[in-house]
C-alpha cells in the first residue's frame, strides 16, 4: 500500500518554457500533498503543501506565482514551473500522507529530475 | 526556527557491524519521528516511525526516541554493504498543516 507515482521522471527544457509534473497517489485517498526541491548534496526543501480543493500554503522564499500547484483531487496534486530557468534545476519530489499502514506518514514519489538549458 | 541537527559523515562501518545513527532537533512540541534512506539520485524511503520514548525494533532496524533530550537515533545491525546510502531524519510539526523537517542527511558507507 501507499504507493505514490509521478510523471514525468526527468524533463529537459528549453530557459523560458513551462514544464508540469504530476504526483498521484496510486491505492489511497491523500489528505495532504507536499512538493519538496533537492539540490545536489542537500537535503529536502519543503516547497509547498497542498489540501484537494483548497490553495496550496508556500513556504517562505518560494514564488507562488512561479511554482503553480494545483490540488485537483484526492489521489492526484500537479506542480508547474512557469517559465523555468537554469537555477530551477533540480530534483522535484512530492510526497503525499494520509495512506495506509500509516496515516500520518509521507509517502514520497520517485522524484522529477528537471534540467533546464 | 525549527531544526534538525544530524552529522552529515560519512559513518563508514565493515559489513557486519551495528551502525548508529543520530539526530537532534529543536521542537519540544513534536511528536512524531521518522527515519527515511534515500539511495544516491532516488527519492526517500521510509525506514521506520517512532512516537514514544524508548526503542521501536524492526527487523535489523531500531530506532530510540528520547524526548527530554530531543535526541533520535536509528541503530542498523548487521550492516550490508546495501545499506550504504544517506539516511534522513525528519521530524513533524503543526504549522497550518502536518509539515516534516528534514536533517541534511549522514551518509553511511558498510565496507565488503
Amino acid at each position: 500500500g501507499a504507493v505514490v507515482s509521478q510523471h514525468p521522471s526527468w524533463v529537459i527544457c528549453k530557459s523560458g518554457t513551462s514544464v508540469k509534473i504530476e504526483c498521484r497517489s496510486l491505492d489511497f485517498q491523500a489528505t495532504t500533498m507536499f512538493w519538496y526541491r533537492q539540490f545536489p548534496k542537500q537535503s529536502l526543501m519543503l516547497m509547498a503543501t497542498s489540501n484537494e480543493g483548497s490553495k496550496a500554503t508556500y513556504e517562505q522564499g518560494v514564488e507562488k506565482d512561479k511554482f503553480l500547484i494545483n490540488h485537483a483531487s484526492l489521489t492526484l496534486s500537479t506542480l508547474t514551473v512557469t517559465s523555468a530557468h537554469p537555477e530551477d534545476s533540480s530534483f522535484y519530489i512530492c510526497s503525499a500522507r494520509g495512506g495506509l499502514p500509516s496515516t500520518d506518514t509521507q509517502y514520497f514519489g520517485p522524484g522529477t529530475r528537471l534540467t533546464v538549458l | 526556527q525549527k531544526e534538525v541537527e544530524q552529522n552529515s559523515g560519512p559513518l563508514s562501518v565493515p559489513e557486519g557491524a551495528i551502525a548508529s545513527l543520530n539526530c537532534t532537533y529543536s521542537d519540544r512540541g513534536s511528536q512524531s519521528f521518522f527515519w527515511y534512506r534515500q539511495y544516491s539520485g532516488k527519492s526517500p524511503e521510509l525506514i521506520m516511525s517512532i512516537y514514544s520514548n524508548g526503542d521501536k525494533e524492526d527487523g535489523r532496524f531500531t530506532a530510540q526516541l528520547n524526548k527530554a533530550s530531543q535526541y533520535v537515533s536509528l541503530l542498523i545491525r548487521d550492516s550490508q554493504p546495501s545499506d550504504s546510502a544517506t539516511y534522513l531524519c525528519a521530524v513533524e510539526f503543526m504549522d497550518s498543516s502536518y509539515k516534516l523537517i528534514f536533517g541534511s542527511g549522514t551518509r553511511l558507507l558498510v565496507r565488503p
